[in-house]
């Protein structure tokens, strides 16, 4: 049983360059969620899928970031024209029921010099 | 607008003791909560968790009290190991088109005294 898969764990970019980070959901699991954490704080959610479908975005998910989820499975985060305070851990989290415990994978550290 | 909110940062705790973890919430929407636990490099791992419609829920050495009038959940741990040192965040949840939006405290860093 292989848990929430996320790719890469760490990455290191200049600022105004595009990064695309992967998610690979539990095996069956058609609900997936992305959270952004910065120091000191829990979790944000970012947006949500049920299947393929992004069913629900968050007002820090700005016009610069975008989500896909093209067969149901895995999932991709990309942000265009990275700036300093996109600096964070980006988390995914798959759950197959509503209610359902979330679990997550262990994240991406993004770091913009 | 801080939704949820754990006001101690870290709690230190001897083996063996009980460890209480508060958190309180302002939504009175929330319909589900969760208790998470996290160790450093890693992404939080399910803990527990408690339905609106209940006030305590137990598992093994954990139990979570939620207290709906004064919009607080606790997590008690009995006896306390060293395992169980790590940061702990609780959660609230709030239905979407189907789905458990979660909205987290800030976190408890736990630590475990031999």
């Amino acid at each position: 049983d292989t848990g929430v898969s996320q790719n890469p764990r760490h990455k290191i970019t200049k600022r105004g360059q595009n990064v695309t980070f992967r998610c690979d959901p539990i095996s069956e699991h058609n609900r997936l969620y992305w959270y952004r954490q910065t120091l000191g704080q829990g979790p944000e959610f970012l947006t949500y899928f049920q299947n393929e479908a992004q069913l629900e975005k968050s007002r820090l998910l700005s016009d610069r970031f975008s989500a896909e989820r093209p067969k149901g499975s895995f999932s991709t985060l990309e942000i265009q024209r990275t700036e300093q305070g996109d600096s964070a851990m980006y988390l995914c989290a798959s759950s197959l029921e509503m209610f359902q415990p979330q679990h997550f994978g262990d994240g991406t550290r993004l770091s913009i010099l | 607008d801080q939704q949820v909110k754990q006001n101690s940062p870290s709690l230190s705790v001897q083996e063996g003791r009980i460890s209480i973890l508060n958190c309180d919430y302002t939504n009175s929407m929330f319909d589900y909560f969760l208790w998470y636990k996290k160790y450093p490099a890693e992404g939080p791992t399910f803990l527990i968790s408690i339905s609106s419609i209940k006030d305590k829920n137990e598992d093994g050495r954990f139990t979570v009290f939620l207290n709906k009038s004064a919009k607080h959940l606790s997590l008690h741990i009995v006896p306390s190991q060293p395992g169980d040192s790590a940061v702990y965040f609780c959660a609230a949840g709030l239905i979407i088109q189907g789905a458990q939006k979660l909205v987290f405290g800030q976190g408890t860093r736990l630590t475990i005294n031999p």
